[in-house]
Formats: structure tokens, sequence, C-alpha cells
């Protein structure tokens, strides 16, 4: 009865390193979402996607970040080259068929640190 | 980008008594969802709110949907420590992705 997994909990990258989080969606999900979290603030959205497809990636910035989800294993924002302005906490989401009255189960961050 | 705005951001509250946090939206939403995240952990989905003027209760929340289905206000009653945590609303936008508030950060006072 696992929920959404999120790994690592923690990451520390130096500035220039390539940063990867792994989601692995509640079982019978299809649909991932990913948001930035910075102190104090609120959820930012960054991109949703369904599997093998982007569905909408209007939150994500344009340079340095990517994300998929494969037909097999888990949905990966991939972010290259990080700087310190990128240390936040990444949660992802999942949803089973994406309709609109659908809620959405998080999982428990990743928090990024960028030294 | 398309957003709902939350008010108050911040919350002191005094163990027992009562208050509200809003949401609002310059366009019509087709559905409002609120969500709680404790300190240190991740958003929990507490209600769906999707019709004009609907309220919802959940032991000392309440929940409402304003009737142009623009706003949505959350009461709560009684506040215990429990309560401590940032409150979100979120709502549907194009491509159905869900955008959040900024949330209303509730600290309780004993």
């Amino acid at each position: 009865n696992a929920g959404v997994m999120q790994n690592p909990r923690h990451l520390v990258r130096r500035r220039g390193q390539e940063a990867r989080l792994r989601c692995s969606p509640m079982k019978g999900h299809s649909h991932v979402y990913w948001y930035r979290q910075l102190p104090e603030e609120g959820l930012k959205f960054m991109v949703y996607l369904q599997k093998e497809n982007i569905i909408d990636e209007s939150g994500m910035p344009k340079e340095r970040f990517s994300a998929e989800f494969p037909k097999e294993g888990p949905s990966i924002l991939r972010i290259q080259q990080v700087v310190r302005g990128d240390s936040a906490a990444y949660f992802c989401a999942s949803a089973k068929d994406g309709t609109l009255n659908e809620k959405l189960f998080f999982g428990s961050g990743t928090q990024l640190s960028v030294l | 980008g398309q957003q709902v705005m939350q008010i108050p951001q911040y919350q002191h509250v005094q163990e027992g008594e009562d208050f509200t946090t809003y949401c609002n939206s310059s366009t019509t939403l087709s559905n409002i969802q609120w969500y709680k995240q404790r300190p240190g952990g991740h958003p929990v989905f507490l209600i769906q709110l999707v019709k004009s003027g609907e309220v919802k209760k959940q032991k000392r929340l309440t929940f409402q949907f304003g009737e142009a289905k623009k706003n949505s206000s959350l009461h709560i009653t009684a506040t215990q420590t429990t309560d401590v945590g940032t409150y979100f609303c979120a709502a549907r936008y194009g491509n159905n992705r869900l955008a959040f508030g900024k949330g209303n950060q509730v600290v309780v006072i004993p």
C-alpha cells in the first residue's frame, strides 16, 4: 500500500553538477505533477506528465530543467548545472486519471541543497 | 501564470479561537481543492468543492465555495495545536494542471 515515493529525501550538489530527482507514483496512477517549494513560499507548479508524454511544462525553466515519465520506471526531474538558486524542496504528486475532479497524492519531497 | 490568491499569508491564532482563511481567483473556477501541509511535511488533500455556493464541513473545519465560483474560504473553530500548518487552496487551469496559492501559514499560540 505504498504511497508516492520520492528519492532521495535529501540531495546535496555542488554548483555545476547535475541533480536527478525520482518519483514513483502510487500504484495504478499514470499522472505525475512536479512542484517546487521555497521556504515559507507556496507550491510552484513546474510540470505535469502522463506516461511517455508531457502534458504541461509551462512552469519549468526553459534551460537546465527537464522531466520525463517513461513507460516503465519512475518519473525523473533532472536539473543540469545546478546553481544555488535551485536549492528548494521538490515535491511530486500523482493522480490516477488526471481528470478535473481528481485529488493529488503527494510524496515526502526531495530537499535539494546546492553548495 | 494563473494562480489563486490567498489571504492572509500568515496568521497567529490563540488556541480555542476561530479563524478564517480566504482564496480568490479573477476567473471562474471549475472546482477548488484545499490541502494542508504540516511543518516539515508534505501537502495532504482536505476537500474539494465543485458547486456554486457549496458548503462542506469536516468536524471543526467549514469550507465554502462562492456563488460566482471565484472565491473560497476555510473557517476553523476552536483552534487546536494540531491545526498548525500551512493551508493551501488549488485550482485547475489550462491542460488540467493544478495551481496552488501561496498558502496561509497558521501558528497556534497555546
